[in-house]
C-alpha cells in the first residue's frame, strides 16, 4: 500500500523560501512520478509541477517557473518541493501526489502560512 | 493553459437523489479527464479516471461519461457520506488543470 507522508506545517516571512518533503513508503519513489498540488484557503486545486525520478524529468507550471524546484532523493524515497520568494498569496496547503496524469495517492498536506 | 469549468458551483439534494455535475474543457482533451472527491480538511480522493473508469474500491453509484470538451459526473443515489466538493481535472496537456469544484450538500 503506497503511502505519502509530508513534513509539518511552516510559517514563513514574505521573500523567504520553504521546502516541503514527501516520503513514500510501500514502494520505491523511483518507480513513479510525483506531482505537487496546492490549495489556497477555500479555493480550488492548482498543479505546480512534477518529477519522474527514474529519468530525472521535471515539469513545472509556467506560473511557478523560476520560483519552484522539485527534486527527489531516491535513496530515501523522498520528494521535495522548494518554493522561493514567498508572497502572502502563497499561503496554502501543499500536497504531494503520485503520478503526473491521475493522482490516486496523496500526502496528508502541509500548510504553509506566509505572514509578516 | 486548458481552462476547466464546472457547473453548478454548488447544489443541494436529498438522500437517494441522482446528482449530476458537468465539466467543460476549453479545448478537446479526448477522454483525458479525472474526477476527485474532497472532504473538508482531507486530501482529494480519485474516483474516476479516463472520463469513465471507476477507481478500484469506489462505490458503483459514482459514474462518469463524456469526451472531447464536455463531461458529466453522476452520483446515482446520493448518500450522506457523499457530502463533499467534487473536482474534474484534465491531463491532456501540461500544466494539469482542475475545475473550480462543485460543493454537494444534503437538502
Amino acid at each position: 500500500q503506497v503511502q505519502l507522508v509530508q513534513s509539518g506545517a511552516e510559517v514563513k516571512k514574505p521573500g523567504s523560501s520553504v521546502k516541503v518533503s514527501c516520503k513514500a513508503s510501500g514502494g520505491t519513489i523511483s518507480s513513479y512520478a510525483i506531482s505537487w498540488v496546492r490549495q489556497a484557503p477555500g479555493q480550488g486545486l492548482e498543479w505546480m509541477g512534477g518529477i519522474i525520478p527514474m529519468f530525472g524529468t521535471k515539469k513545472y507550471a509556467q506560473k511557478f517557473q523560476g520560483r519552484v524546484t522539485i527534486t527527489a532523493d531516491e535513496s530515501t524515497s523522498t520528494a521535495y518541493m522548494d518554493l522561493s520568494s514567498l508572497r502572502f498569496e502563497d499561503t496554502a496547503v501543499y500536497y504531494c501526489a503520485r503520478g503526473l496524469e491521475r493522482f490516486a495517492y496523496w500526502g496528508q498536506g502541509t500548510l504553509v502560512t506566509v505572514s509578516s | 493553459d486548458i481552462q476547466m469549468t464546472q457547473s453548478p458551483s454548488s447544489l443541494s439534494a436529498s438522500v437517494g437523489d441522482r446528482v449530476t455535475i458537468t465539466c467543460q474543457a476549453s479545448q478537446d482533451i479526448g477522454n483525458y479527464l479525472n474526477w476527485y472527491q474532497q472532504k473538508p480538511g482531507k486530501a482529494p480522493k480519485l474516483l474516476i479516471y479516463d472520463a469513465s473508469i471507476l477507481e478500484t474500491g469506489v462505490p458503483s453509484r459514482f459514474s462518469g461519461s463524456g469526451s472531447g470538451t464536455d463531461f458529466t459526473f453522476t452520483i446515482n443515489s446520493l448518500q450522506p457520506q457523499d457530502i463533499a466538493t467534487y473536482f474534474c481535472q484534465q491531463y491532456d496537456h501540461l500544466p494539469r488543470t482542475f475545475g473550480p469544484g462543485t460543493k454537494v450538500n444534503i437538502k
